[in-house]
């Protein structure tokens, strides 16, 4: 059972928008810290996507947004492409466990 | 460019040893906090333990905590994971990974190394 709450699989065709959602708790999310997200494509290692909430690293498309409201996090992906088909992860830090958390993950198929 | 490599994988029985090593380059190693994440077959990421860049503030998941050591050499610019009393539940794909700040409380990992595995199992 993960500390963070992702839906097991999102799907949409190509050129639609997605989101994913991140849900958390008072000690994490809602204590303050930052969401990050990240990309994990078939057979590779993760790659971050977005950082402190809606910050997007050099290289990552605009395509790719994320947000922060309460105890939650989502991130969107819009005009979706095949090669968009992965895995990805939130994560956050909790305060109580004092230790880093990630969601259980969410499947993205593009139809 | 930055970059991490992780090598010391490999089959081991359960109960015995093993210590997983990472090779960092292309950034100011003794800048930043470093990670251990591991996943295992088919399953999501989960983080093992983080380290801060002058080793003083260390923090382990609780399925690690007593039995995993993290450490870093700054001089050789390398990240450690001593694994202890292996069970067949710590096989996985162990990733290293450079955090956001000196810290390993809250920010980010980037960029995360190719992984080594892990099999425990008789």
């Amino acid at each position: 059972q993960s500390v963070l709450t992702q839906p097991p699989s999102v799907s949409g065709a190509p050129g639609q928008r997605v989101t994913i959602s991140c849900t958390g708790g008072s000690s994490n999310i809602g204590a303050g810290y930052d969401v990050n997200w990240y990309q994990q494509l078939p057979g590779t290692a993760p790659k971050l996507l977005i950082h402190g909430n809606s910050n997007r690293p050099s290289g990552v498309p605009d395509r790719f947004s994320g947000s922060k409201s309460g105890t939650s996090a989502s991130l969107a992906i819009t005009g979706l492409q095949a090669e968009d088909e992965g895995d990805y992860y939130c994560q956050s830090y909790d305060g109580s466990l004092s230790a880093t958390v990630f969601g259980g993950g969410t499947k993205l198929t593009v139809l | 460019e930055v970059q991490l490599v992780e090598s010391g994988g490999g089959l081991v029985q359960p109960g015995r040893s093993l210590r997983l090593s990472c090779a960092a380059s292309g950034f100011t190693f003794d800048d930043y906090a470093l990670h251990w994440v591991r996943q295992a077959p088919g399953k999501g990421l989960e983080w093992v333990s983080g380290i801060s860049w002058h080793s003083n503030t260390v923090d382990y998941a609780d399925s690690v905590r007593g039995r995993f050591t993290i450490s870093r050499d700054n001089a050789k610019n390398s990240l450690y994971l001593q694994m202890n009393s292996l069970r067949a539940e710590d096989t996985a794909l162990y990733y290293c990974a450079k955090g956001g700040s000196g810290s390993p409380r809250g920010g980010w990992f980037d960029p995360w190394g190719q992984g080594t595995l892990v099999t425990v199992s008789s």
